[in-house]
Parts: structure tokens; C-alpha cells; sequence
């Protein structure tokens, strides 16, 4: 199964809107979850994360993402996308039980002028 | 100043070749790390080390060894290349092995033909 799943390979929207990538984990007891972006031919970037505490994590460039644990989720969101936020971005989980850390399969961001 | 970096950024070999990716961070962290990342952006962990110990050796050949000389270093040799290694192969570090997030370097792009 699974530990972290995103379930839209690519999201598309218009700049100045709000955009959402979503993201589910499957690991057991209060997992630690990121999200990084990837800009073309770079490694990955940190943006956020949370361990423990509010629900609510701010990052950077803007982003902020919400641990759900009745959903197991961790969607990233940001209220208005800019064209610049057009990357790969990345769920990650950490398994504090077994010390296993996995990303997601990414999800293409494509935002329109 | 680069904070993980890592040689040679492109390789081109052919099957059979034994060759080697250096990594290094000047960030004074404990824990390093070598991803790869195949042609649909799919990220898997492959080696973790922690302080100089190996602490997270995923489902990888046995062709693949890590060494990590000191903890600012850590390279990546790999023996009897196939086509089937071709791919990005990043490392990254963190503080520690918990719960603080990872820091990539641009990562090596090999091709074996």
C-alpha cells in the first residue's frame, strides 16, 4: 500500500486564483508530512512542514498546508497562484515507527497568465 | 556558498562501467542521503546515513554502495552500470534523522548506453 499518495498527476489554474495539490498518507500513529517543489533540471526545495501542533502550517513563497487527520491528509494551498509557482511539487511522510521516509509521486502545477 | 553539493552534474557511460557520484554539505548536518528519481519524476529513496552509519538501505542492488568518509561527505559508487540505472540520482542531507527537512543538491543525470 501506499504511504503517501497524490492523487492528480497535474493541476492547472489560472493565475491569481487559489490552487489546492492535494495529498493522503497512510502510515500509522502522527506521521511527519512535507511538501517540496521541484523547478526543472533543480533539486527539490523545502517548504514546509508539519510535526506537531496547529493544523495549519505556513511556508515558503506564500504556501500553506493543512493536516487533516480524520482524512489523513496534507493538501497544499496557496490563495493566489502566481505563473512563477509552476513546478513539480512533492508530499513527503515520515514513519516514525519503522524510520521509513517516503515522497509522493509528485503533481505538476501549471499556472496560466 | 553551495550547501549540498555534488559531481559531476552530467554522466554519460556505457553498460558495464563502474563509476562514482561525490556529495558533499556545508551545512553541518548528520544525516545524508541518495535518492534517484527515474524518467516520470518518481522519487525513491535509496541510502540513508547517519553520523557515518548506514541507517536506511532500501531494495537496491548490491551493484550500488554508498561511503560515507566523514559526515559532510557521502558518494555514491556503482558497479557494472545498466541501461536500467540511467536516471537523476540527488543527495540530499538534514540536521538529523527525525523530523527536520531535507536539503537537495542539483543532482547527477546519468546516461548509460
Amino acid at each position: 500500500a501506499q504511504s503517501v499518495a497524490q492523487p492528480e498527476d497535474q493541476v492547472n489554474v489560472a493565475e491569481g486564483n487559489p490552487l489546492t495539490v492535494k495529498c493522503t498518507y497512510s502510515v500509522s500513529g502522527n506521521p511527519y508530512l512535507f511538501w517540496y517543489v521541484q523547478y526543472p533540471n533543480r533539486g527539490l526545495q523545502f517548504l514546509l512542514k508539519y510535526i506537531t501542533g496547529d493544523n495549519l502550517v505556513k511556508g515558503s513563497y506564500g504556501f500553506e498546508a493543512e493536516f487533516n487527520k480524520s482524512q489523513t491528509s496534507f493538501h497544499l494551498k496557496k490563495p493566489s497562484a502566481l505563473v512563477s509557482d509552476s513546478a513539480l511539487y512533492f508530499c513527503a511522510v515520515r514513519d516514525k515507527r519503522i524510520n521509513k521516509f517516503y515522497f509522493g509521486s509528485g503533481t505538476k502545477l501549471n499556472v496560466k497568465p | 556558498d553551495t550547501a549540498v553539493s555534488q559531481t559531476p552534474k552530467y554522466l554519460v557511460t556505457q553498460m558495464g562501467n563502474d563509476k562514482s557520484i561525490k556529495c558533499e554539505q556545508n551545512l553541518g548536518h548528520d544525516t545524508m542521503y541518495w535518492y534517484k528519481q527515474d524518467s516520470k519524476k518518481f522519487l525513491k529513496i535509496m541510502f540513508s546515513y547517519n553520523n557515518k552509519e548506514l541507517i536506511i538501505n532500501e531494495t537496491v542492488p548490491n551493484r550500488f554502495s554508498p561511503k560515507s568518509p566523514d559526515k559532510a561527505h557521502l558518494n555514491l559508487h556503482i558497479n557494472s552500470l545498466e541501461l536500467g540505472d540511467s536516471a537523476v540520482y540527488f543527495c540530499a542531507s538534514s540536521r538529523d534523522r527525525v523530523h527536520h527537512e531535507q536539503y537537495f543538491g542539483p543532482g547527477t543525470r546519468l546516461t548509460v548506453t
